[in-house]
């Protein structure tokens, strides 16, 4: 039973566009949610975070929106950069303990 | 800050050996390292949890006679993977929570060690 969805396996947008990443989850238990990039061969780094009781996240170029009743996630890119190419992970917690989606490799075309 | 290293960075084995990787938080004290394994184009799958002083506690369908945690310190973990066969291959991924922070769940993670057994 996978608890956090990611349900595009990859997407391409141009460079300077908006790049959007979905993210769906079931447990309600969940009340942390962060984003993660993910180069080949390394360790995720961590992006951007939300707590439950929010339902915005800004940081620079990156702000995730949370929409609870919908168990929904999202991390907008904007400008999108090619140094943006990469795989991103979306994760849930309710513990110290947290869960992963499959990821969404996103490829930024110059 | 938050840095985590992982040694060695890549690793082949022959089958039946076993592999030591080594999991270190460089600049901060970790209350909790976590233990993941990622298969290609896959989720990041939580092997074990791993507390100082005390047992690692394993996910389900996880061997924990197979696969070894040793917490030592506030900053060392260490994975064994004993008697390794081909289908361990994968790459293993630890990761820390920073003690002071507020956020537990924020886990910083180490560069990842690829294991491939022949």
């Amino acid at each position: 039973d996978q608890q956090v969805k990611q349900n595009s396996p990859s997407l391409s947008v141009q460079e300077g566009r908006i790049s959007i990443l979905n993210c769906d989850y079931t447990n309600s238990m969940f009340d942390y949610f962060l984003w993660y990039k993910k180069y080949p061969a390394e360790g995720p780094t961590f992006l951007i975070s939300i707590s439950s009781i929010k339902d915005k996240n800004e940081d620079g170029r990156f702000t995730v929106f949370l929409n609870k009743s919908a168990k929904h996630l999202s991390l907008h890119i904007v400008p999108s950069q090619p140094g943006d190419s990469a795989v991103y992970f979306c994760a849930a917690s309710g513990s110290e303990k947290l869960v992963f989606g499959k990821g969404t490799k996103l490829t930024v075309n110059p | 800050g938050a840095v985590v290293s992982q040694h060695p960075s890549r690793v082949i084995c022959k089958s039946g050996t076993s592999v030591k990787i080594e999991c270190r938080s460089l600049d901060f004290q970790a209350t909790t390292m976590f233990w993941y394994r990622q298969f290609p184009k896959k989720s990041l799958m939580l092997m074990a949890t791993s507390n100082e002083g005390s047992k690692a506690t394993y996910e389900q369908g996880v061997e924990k006679d197979k696969f070894l945690i040793n917490h030592a310190s506030l900053t060392l973990s260490t994975l064994t993977v004993t008697s390794a066969h081909p289908e361990d291959s994968s790459f293993y991924i630890c990761s820390a929570n920073v003690r002071s922070a507020p956020a537990l769940n924020e886990q910083f993670f180490g560069p990842g060690t690829r294991l491939t057994v022949l």
